[in-house]
């Protein structure tokens, strides 16, 4: 059963900040791997799509990696803005999922000014 | 181009009732899912539909059950309502037919959420 882990469950920094937001996963069988956004009381947001394929994407301040032998993938996010702040999701689609997503239980990212 | 629609987006039911979710996808995407989101649990895996079938379904009782229509709209439908079942309901569409590494990403609605008295 994939499970699906992500690292630290809160984070606060100062705006301008760089920082590294982690995921990691049991099963190295996945198709893909999705990074999203949530805002409190909100549906979700996809910000990233990484195929098993791939390595890294990136959109703007954003730079997603994955290492899927490893079964790692990492958020990027450069000169953090209050506007940042929220819950980040890691899903993963697992080859046996049964087109199901795998989700971690977020990070939730404080930016103060 | 419209979103993910999701409807009602607030609803309050007291236990032993049943209720029905609405999802409309966004327009051209055939697969619909959804997922069940708490604070405790996190976000779980309902079921999944592709043109009218389910080809997969979470590990939840059977009171829990959808449908999906020809025009790729879908509902979802608890039954017999638990305390338990107070959630934020999420449909989430895709473009693509899932198969191998040409897999569609995946675009959430708002949610509905059910508090259950």
């Amino acid at each position: 059963k994939q499970e699906v882990t992500q690292i630290p469950a809160a984070l606060s920094v100062p705006e301008g900040e760089n920082l590294v937001l982690n995921c990691s996963f049991t099963d190295s069988a996945i198709y893909n791997l999705q990074w999203f956004r949530q805002d409190p009381g909100k549906g979700l947001t996809s910000l990233l799509l990484i195929q098993s394929s791939q390595r890294e994407q990136t959109s703007g301040r954003l730079n997603a990696s994955l290492d899927k032998s490893s079964g790692r993938s990492t958020l990027y996010i450069a000169a953090s803005q209050p506007g940042d702040s929220a819950t980040y999701l890691c899903a993963v689609l697992g080859t046996n999922s049964g087109y199901a997503l795998n989700f971690g239980k977020g990070t939730s990212l404080l930016v103060t000014p | 181009k419209a979103g993910v629609t999701q409807t009602p987006r607030y609803l309050i039911k007291t236990r032993g009732q049943q209720v029905t979710l609405s999802c409309s996808p966004i327009s051209g995407h055939r697969s619909v899912s959804w997922y069940q989101q708490t604070p405790g649990q996190g976000l779980q895996f309902l079921f999944e539909y592709f043109s009218e079938t389910q080809r997969n379904k979470g590990n939840f009782p059977g009171r829990f059950s959808g449908r999906q229509f020809s025009n790729s709209r879908s509902e979802m439908n608890v039954s017999t309502l638990e305390l338990g079942d107070s959630a934020l309901y999420l449909c989430a569409s895709s473009l693509i037919y899932w198969q191998g590494e040409d897999t569609g990403e995946l675009f959430f609605g708002e949610g509905s959420r059910l508090t259950v008295l």
